[in-house]
């Protein structure tokens, strides 16, 4: 079944410590990116990769770090949470820049406190 | 970075009405998508528009993208309980940007 998976579903965690939400879809897609999503904010990007080794920034891109070191995964990298960071997170991938419709991963709830 | 406007944000309606939403934005796309969240789930995408003028149905669903490039319209028709959702606008650029509408939340009453 074509899908993009995320790990955890739910995390809640403290002020500081280091976390990964770990993303993988099994499209052979090359465009892959993240979201957060905030009551009254829509989603927001945060980064986006049109490929392997290249990653841009999106819209809300601080305090978070990306990787995309092979082609079905691309983790969120939170190094220092803070509280401000608690949302909603999606993944989403798609065949490639110039295919607009995404698949979307079935979201993290993260809790920072 | 871009800016959607989409309206409005809430509706309540009975079950058998007719829906519309819309988005606007002071810069001009090529391609608006509309996309819908089920509660507690990731959004999945409802239409894909590509060119002005164009009129798309998906079954009770239709969306226009605006002639100007700069608006869309989705309409559902007859909706019914399952229709409960948000829905959202959003527009991406050629460098790989996407850009999502604060969406429009919709409660059906059966």
């Amino acid at each position: 079944e074509a899908q993009v998976t995320q790990n955890p579903r739910y995390l809640i965690t403290v002020t500081g410590k280091k976390l990964t939400v770990t993303c993988s879809q099994n499209m052979n897609h090359e465009y892959m990116s993240w979201y957060r999503q905030d009551p009254g904010l829509g989603l927001r990007q945060i980064y986006y990769s049109m490929n392997v080794e290249v990653t841009d920034k999106g819209d809300v891109p601080e305090g978070y770090k990306v990787s995309r070191k092979e082609k079905r995964n691309f983790p969120l990298i939170l190094e220092s949470p803070s509280p401000n960071q608690t949302s909603l997170y999606f993944c989403a991938s798609t065949r490639d820049v110039n295919t607009y419709e995404q698949y979307f991963g079935p979201g993290t709830r993260l809790t920072v406190t | 970075g871009q800016q959607l406007n989409q309206s409005p944000q809430s509706m309540f309606i009975q079950e058998g009405e007719d829906v519309s939403m819309n988005c606007t934005s002071s810069s001009i796309f090529n391609t608006w998508l509309w996309y819908k969240q089920d509660p507690g789930e990731g959004p999945v995408l409802l239409i894909a528009l590509y060119k002005a003028g164009e009129l798309t149905s998906n079954g009770r669903l239709t969306a226009q993208f605006g002639i100007t490039r700069k608006d869309s319209f989705l309409n559902i028709s007859a909706s019914i309980p399952s229709d409960v959702g948000i829905y959202f606008c959003a527009v991406n650029t050629n460098a790989g940007k996407s850009t999502f509408g604060d969406g429009t939340t919709l409660t059906v009453k059966p």
